[in-house]
This record gives structure tokens, C-alpha cells and sequence, in this order.
């Protein structure tokens, strides 16, 4: 069955950084979303983005978030001036529909 | 805020007994999902409930959506170990595609 594929699976980055998290989401799928989970806590919906433009996004996702579908696979994920609280998994899931999601394994962000 | 409860958070049986989980929320919510998630991995969908009063089964494995589609359960009878996981439950709103996650409830099956 595709998958959706999220490197790196581990990001370490130092306070005040950038990161870049990257996805491939399944190749006929048409919907993508970012969502994340801190430690101990519930995975949390952050941004769906369709048609090249972002369709629904959290309170979480402000101005220190953005997404870009870059090319006609790759699906990225920035954070700029990482905080300590940035410090989560980050999974990427896409859809061909607004129905099932597909996940894939996720990226653990360590913000030092 | 939309929130979705699972109960209980840990349940721990012993091999051959039966489980409840449940998912309850304030909200009505369109359609609602079950994943199960292993470590170091995605959820992966189980199933997906639509209609108000749904019973699907799926092997050992039956979930129900309450007639006014705000909760859920998932039954497992005669648990095995591989039955083991974390399971969550995630609801979608009639507008838009977001998944709200519940907690989660984390089952452990002894042999």
C-alpha cells in the first residue's frame, strides 16, 4: 500500500533555529495536513492545505509556521525561530478526498 | 473548543477478556474515526463511523457511534496480545476535514 513518507525522523535543532520538516505524501492525493503531539499529550491539527493554498489552520499555526507544496511531491513543514515548546512529533497525513487520512510515521523535533 | 474524551486512559487484561473504550464529547461531529498507533509510528485507521446509532465490526474488533453521533466505543472481545496498542478516536465537524483527537486510551493484553 503508499505511504506517505516524513524525513528526517528525528530533527535536533538549537533554540531560535529553522527547521524544515519534509513529507511525500501519496502521489494521487490531493489534501495534505500537518499535525503535531507533544509528549504526554493529544495530537493536535495544525494546517490542511488544498489547491496550493492553506483551506483550515489552528490557533497554533501563526506566524511562525508555513507550509509549501515546493514541487509536484514534497510537502514541507517550516518553523522559524524554533522555542523549547516546539519540541514534538510532527506528522504529516494526506487524503485523495476530505475523507481518510493517511499518516505517515512522523518526525520527533528536539528543540535544544 | 471541540473536545473529544476518551476513557479510560489504561487498560490493562489479561488474554481472552473483553474491553470497552469509550470516546465522548459535547459536540456532534460529522463522521467519527478510530486509529490504532503503534510506537515510533502513524495512527492507523481502524474504521470510520457516519451515521447516528453505526455498528461496524471488524473481526474481534466493534465500534458504535451514538444516535446523536457526540460518542463512540470500541469493543474488543476475547483481547489477544497483539491487541495491544494505543487506540484513538478522532472526530470531523460537518465544515471542514480536521481530525479532533481524543486523549487516547493505551491497552495492554497479558498473556
Amino acid at each position: 500500500e503508499p505511504e506517505v513518507t516524513q524525513t528526517p525522523s528525528h530533527q535536533v535543532t538549537q533554540m531560535g533555529q529553522e527547521v524544515i520538516l519534509r513529507c511525500v505524501p501519496i502521489s494521487n492525493h490531493l489534501y495534505f495536513y500537518w499535525y503535531r503531539q507533544i509528549l504526554g499529550q493529544k495530537v493536535e491539527f495544525l494546517v490542511s492545505f488544498y489547491n496550493n493554498e492553506i483551506s483550515e489552520k489552528s490557533e497554533i499555526f501563526d506566524d511562525q509556521f508555513s507550509v509549501e507544496r515546493p514541487d509536484g511531491s514534497n510537502f514541507t513543514l517550516k518553523i522559524r525561530s524554533t522555542k523549547l515548546e516546539d519540541s514534538a512529533m510532527y506528522f504529516c497525513a494526506s487524503s485523495v478526498t476530505q475523507g481518510r487520512q493517511h499518516f505517515g510515521d512522523g518526525t520527533r523535533l528536539s528543540i535544544l | 473548543t471541540q473536545l473529544l474524551e476518551q476513557s479510560p486512559q489504561f487498560l490493562s487484561i489479561q488474554e481472552g477478556e473483553n474491553l470497552t473504550v469509550y470516546c465522548n464529547s459535547s459536540s456532534v461531529f460529522s463522521s467519527l474515526q478510530w486509529y490504532r498507533q503503534e510506537p515510533g509510528e502513524g495512527p492507523v485507521l481502524l474504521v470510520t463511523v457516519v451515521t447516528g446509532g453505526e455498528v461496524k465490526k471488524l473481526k474481534r474488533l466493534t465500534f458504535q457511534f451514538g444516535d446523536a453521533r457526540k460518542d463512540s466505543s470500541l469493543h474488543i472481545t476475547a483481547a489477544q496480545p497483539g491487541d495491544t496498542g494505543l487506540y484513538l478516536c478522532a472526530g470531523i465537524k460537518a465544515a471542514g476535514n480536521k481530525l479532533t483527537f481524543g486523549g487516547g486510551t493505551r491497552v495492554l493484553v497479558k498473556p
